[in-house]
């Protein structure tokens, strides 16, 4: 199984909603990571997690909290959002572990969120 | 935090010509990766480069890492209507800023 899901496929919350974006992976990777892709532009790294836990986080506002219950599950739970958080939200995979030499990533297909 | 400038922005091509996108760092990479997102899709590894000079090939798909490991190529030899997208380079994550290029975006007409 080489293939990362992600729920929903779109998601459309109010600025006052809170809601999750699930990620699964069953290949064994011991890397997972969260982007944000606006269109025509390239996907944004948001947060890594190493082994589950919490390796990377570029900066990310707080209204975005990452959790990774296990190997395998990676969650985005979002409070209080914005309009201008609307977007593609890839979850993704790796075997090798940044900054290592070797980590192909396998992405999902996204959560596309509108937020109104 | 390191820059991947990545040119040019869109290339529109007659189906059976070569197509060429190009990735430019100001600091040495450790290594180099290459995606493709079809439209509507998601980004699909391609390659991963990592030694000086390095050139690998896949089909008609050929890459290269610089000498100085500042740049990066990807070249298309005889394009079809499958390879339309947005092809991407993608510099290491380090604890610092992780940067995708800005992506070329190739239109084939047949």
């Amino acid at each position: 199984d080489t293939e990362v899901t992600q729920t929903p496929k779109h998601l459309v919350m109010g600025m006052t909603n809170k809601k999750s974006l699930k990620c699964e992976q069953h290949m064994g990777h011991r890397a997972m990571y969260w982007y944000k892709q606006k269109a025509k532009k390239p996907p944004e790294l948001m947060f890594v997690y190493s082994y589950e836990k919490l390796s990377i986080n570029e900066s990310v506002p707080s209204r975005f909290s990452p959790e990774c219950p296990n190997s395998s599950l990676l969650n985005l739970h979002l409070h209080a959002l914005q309009p201008e958080d609307s977007a593609l939200y890839l979850c993704a995979s790796s075997q090798g572990v940044p900054p290592k030499s070797s980590y192909e990533q396998y992405f999902g297909p996204g959560t596309r969120l509108t937020v109104t | 935090g390191q820059q991947v400038m990545q040119i040019p922005q869109y290339q529109h091509v007659q189906e059976g010509e070569d197509f060429t996108t190009y990735c430019n760092s100001s600091t040495t990479l450790s290594n180099i990766q290459w995606y493709k997102q079809r439209p509507g899709g998601h980004p699909v590894f391609l390659i991963q480069l990592v030694k000086s000079g390095e050139v690998k090939k896949q089909k008609r798909l050929t890459f290269q890492f610089g000498e100085a490991k500042k740049n990066s190529s990807l070249h298309i030899t005889a394009t079809q209507t499958t390879d339309v997208g947005t092809y991407f380079c993608a510099g290491p994550i380090n604890a610092g800023k992780s940067t995708f290029g800005d992506g070329t975006t190739l239109t084939v007409k047949p």
